[in-house]
């Protein structure tokens, strides 16, 4: 089955650290995955993506994300976090077979809480 | 630019009454057209799907429907709304190559 995971429904930083939220994927072939923020009662805004080429792909706002095709992870990173990250993550990866090809496969999320 | 709107932002309806969200994107054509329901703020779930005029494609039984009369719109409706149909609906859309996900800003719909 196709499936995108999110492990941890929360992750809590403090400002200036690094933070990591974690995503794992399942899907045949080669696959294509992003990430995405939410901030409340807003739409997804698109973060990065990762199609093919360099593993560590960089996106907006100061993240990047590192795919790594033996352990299907694709971890969302940033070196020195804000306050203003504080929000809800979404990893999400293309379905590449069956009826819903093409349509993006959403994880839970994450909450990000990032604390002065 | 490409740009898609989504209303209305928020919306209050009697458990019985009609739907009507309506989704519409400028700036591109042919493009793959999405619903998504988002509950208790967390995760998605893809309700319609969309490659064409008239073509729409329903990822779980429920008491919503969706069309697509034009090119760039997308229509979520409901004949008579339930309590269960509360939540935070998400339009979308791709390009054919279905390269990235754009999203509405989205309709807080709560049934009473």
């Amino acid at each position: 089955a196709q499936s995108v995971a999110q492990p941890e429904d929360q992750v809590n930083v403090a400002e200036g650290n690094p933070l990591t939220v974690k995503c794992t994927y399942s899907v045949s072939g080669n696959p294509y995955l992003f990430w995405y923020v939410q901030y409340p009662n807003r739409g997804l805004q698109f973060l990065l993506k990762y199609i093919t080429g360099d593993n560590l792909v960089k996106g907006s706002y100061g993240f990047e994300a590192e795919f790594n095709k033996s352990q299907t992870s694709f971890h969302l990173k940033k070196p020195s976090a804000l306050v203003s990250d504080s929000a809800l993550y979404f990893c999400a990866v293309r379905a590449n077979y069956g009826g819903s090809q093409g349509n993006l496969i959403f994880g839970k999320g994450t909450k990000l809480s990032v604390k002065p | 630019s490409q740009t898609i709107h989504q209303w209305p932002a928020t919306l209050v309806q009697p458990v019985g009454s009609p739907l009507s969200l309506e989704c519409t994107v400028e700036g591109t054509s042919n493009p793959n057209l999405y619903w998504y329901r988002q509950a208790a703020g967390r995760g998605l779930q893809l309700l319609f799907y969309s490659v064409g005029i008239g073509q729409i494609s329903s990822e779980v039984p429920q008491n919503l429907s969706a069309s697509r009369p034009q090119d760039r719109q997308f229509i979520l409706s409901s004949k008579k709304l339930l309590l269960s149909d509360s939540g935070f609906y998400l339009c979308a859309w791709t390009d054919r190559g279905w390269t990235e996900a754009f999203f509405g800003q989205g309709t807080r719909l709560t049934v009473v």
